[in-house]
C-alpha cells in the first residue's frame, strides 16, 4: 500500500483565480491519477499523470484548464485554473503500480482529497 | 469499460453481515472486480479486489459467480463505521478506475 497526503486539504477561492493542489506518495508509484468528485455525484477522471512527459486527459479536460505536472515518481500537482463556481469539487489522487505478474497486487489507493470551493 | 449495476440503497442492522450485490455483465475475460467503498466524502478506501476465485481479507469477503457477471461483497459483522457508499468497479489497477453511483449502506444500531 501507500501513504498518500494532499496539499491543501480545503480552501475557498475567488472566481478567476487558480489553485495548485499537491499530492504526495511516500513510495516510489509507477501511475498517479488526478479524480474530481462534484457535489452529491461519483468519482471522474480527469486525467493520468505520467512521469516526464505530458499528462493524458479524458473527454471534457483540457491541459489549459487542468495543467498537471508529475516531476517525479512520488509527487504530482494538478492546478485548477480560471477558476468558476462550477468547479467546486473534491479533487483526490490516486496512486497504482503498472506491470507485474498476473495476478500480481495492482491496486489504486486514494489521498484522502482537497474540498475546493469557489465563490 | 464494463459497466456495473448495484442497488442505490441498503440498510443492514449493526451486527449482522452486510450483502453488497453488483451485476457486471460486461466484464471482459482479464478484467478484476474492484471494490472500494467512501466514508462521508474521505477518499475512497479499498476493500478487495478478486478475478474468478473468491477471497477474503479482514476486511470482507468476495464472492464472485462462476461466470463472472455478478458478485456480492460481504461485510460479515456491520459495524456503524461500514456506514458508506460502496462501489463495485471492474478493470484494472494500473489504469482508470470508471466509477459507477454505488450503494449507500447504512448500518442501523
Amino acid at each position: 500500500s501507500a501513504v498518500i497526503s494532499q496539499k491543501p486539504s480545503r480552501d475557498i477561492c475567488q472566481r478567476g483565480t487558480s489553485l495548485t493542489i499537491q499530492c504526495q506518495v511516500d513510495s516510489q508509484v509507477t501511475m498517479m491519477f488526478w479524480y474530481r468528485q462534484q457535489p452529491g455525484q461519483s468519482l471522474t477522471l480527469i486525467a493520468t499523470a505520467n512521469q516526464g512527459s505530458e499528462a493524458t486527459y479524458e473527454s471534457g479536460f483540457v491541459i489549459d484548464k487542468f495543467p498537471i505536472s508529475r516531476p517525479n515518481l512520488t509527487f504530482s500537482t494538478l492546478t485548477v485554473s480560471n477558476m468558476s463556481p462550477e468547479d467546486s469539487s473534491i479533487y483526490l489522487c490516486s496512486v497504482g503500480w503498472a506491470g507485474g505478474l498476473a495476478g500480481a497486487l495492482e491496486t489504486q489507493y486514494f489521498g484522502p482529497g482537497t474540498r475546493l470551493l469557489v465563490l | 469499460d464494463a459497466k456495473t449495476t448495484q442497488p442505490p440503497s441498503m440498510d443492514c442492522a449493526e451486527g449482522r453481515a452486510a450483502n453488497l450485490p453488483c451485476n457486471h455483465s460486461t466484464i471482459s475475460g482479464n478484467e478484476y472486480v474492484y471494490w472500494y467503498r467512501q466514508i462521508h466524502s474521505q477518499g475512497p478506501q479499498y476493500i478487495i479486489h478478486g478475478l474468478k476465485n473468491n477471497e477474503t481479507n479482514e476486511m470482507a469477503s468476495l464472492i464472485i459467480t462462476e461466470d463472472r457477471k455478478s458478485s456480492t461483497l460481504i461485510l460479515p459483522h456491520a459495524t456503524l463505521r461500514d456506514t458508506a457508499v460502496y462501489y463495485c468497479i471492474p478493470g484494472f489497477g494500473n489504469e482508470k478506475l470508471t466509477f459507477g453511483t454505488g450503494t449507500r449502506l447504512t448500518i442501523i444500531p
